[in-house]
């Protein structure tokens, strides 16, 4: 298995451009979790997914944020328009319900300049 | 009620040494309390979990302690070597309805082993 893929590695984007991140989930896991990571603010779950309905949203930190799960492999994560305070590392992690661990993929590295 | 208070920051030991990093919540519905292991670059990985219901799990080096009256837990890690540096993360969970945990994270200690 290839574990929780996440694409890109690295963004550095101007701020006010749409950035999408993607993430594939580890097969048969049905639940799939965003998590962004600051020095500051440390890990913050932003939204999570259970077989691919979008259970809660309360992290989004804006109506710039918005995430898509359109099925059970593909996940996307979108800011619109982005700004500096965007940056940080944007991590995607899967489970199988009932199944306590998580396991996270390697993550996005955002940059807005 | 929804925090979980995780100390030291970062924490330097020396190698064969024990170390210990401390998370305290609140909220005495959490249920689940994971313990993640961060490498630089990587996500976090599961490192070893606990119940309420049990005071301590060991898993190798490492150990848990789980105070429920007090509401603290903690990771111990025996023998520490310099490829336990790292950034480790507790984490809380209440129990859910929908069967998908959702996890608070602490804010996380920096393990540095010296050689």
């Amino acid at each position: 298995d290839a574990g929780v893929i996440q694409s890109p590695r690295h963004e550095v984007t101007e701020m006010g451009q749409e950035v999408t991140l993607r993430c594939k989930p580890i097969s048969g896991h049905n639940s799939l979790f965003w998590y962004r990571q600051t020095m500051m603010r440390g890990l913050e779950l932003l939204i999570y997914f259970n077989n691919n309905v979008p259970i809660d949203d309360s992290g989004m930190p804006e109506d710039r944020f918005s995430a898509k799960m359109p099925n059970a492999s593909f996940s996307t994560l979108k800011i619109q328009p982005s700004e500096p305070r965007d940056s940080a590392v944007y991590f995607c992690a899967s489970s199988f319900s009932s199944n306590y661990g998580y396991t996270f993929g390697s993550g996005t590295r955002l940059t807005v300049v | 009620q929804q925090q979980v208070k995780q100390s030291p920051q970062f924490l330097i030991v020396q190698k064969g040494g024990i170390s210990i990093i401390n998370c305290a919540y609140e909220n005495t519905a959490f249920d689940y309390f994971p313990w993640y292991q961060q490498f630089p670059g990587k996500g976090p990985a599961l490192l070893i979990a606990i119940r309420p219901d049990v005071s301590e799990k060991k898993e190798g080096r490492f150990t848990i302690s789980f105070n429920k009256s007090a509401k603290q837990f903690s990771l111990h890690i025996m023998d520490s070597q310099p490829g336990d540096s790292a950034t480790y993360f507790c984490a809380a969970s209440p129990p859910t309805t929908s069967g998908t945990y959702k996890y608070i994270f602490g804010t996380g200690t920096r393990l540095k082993v010296l050689a």
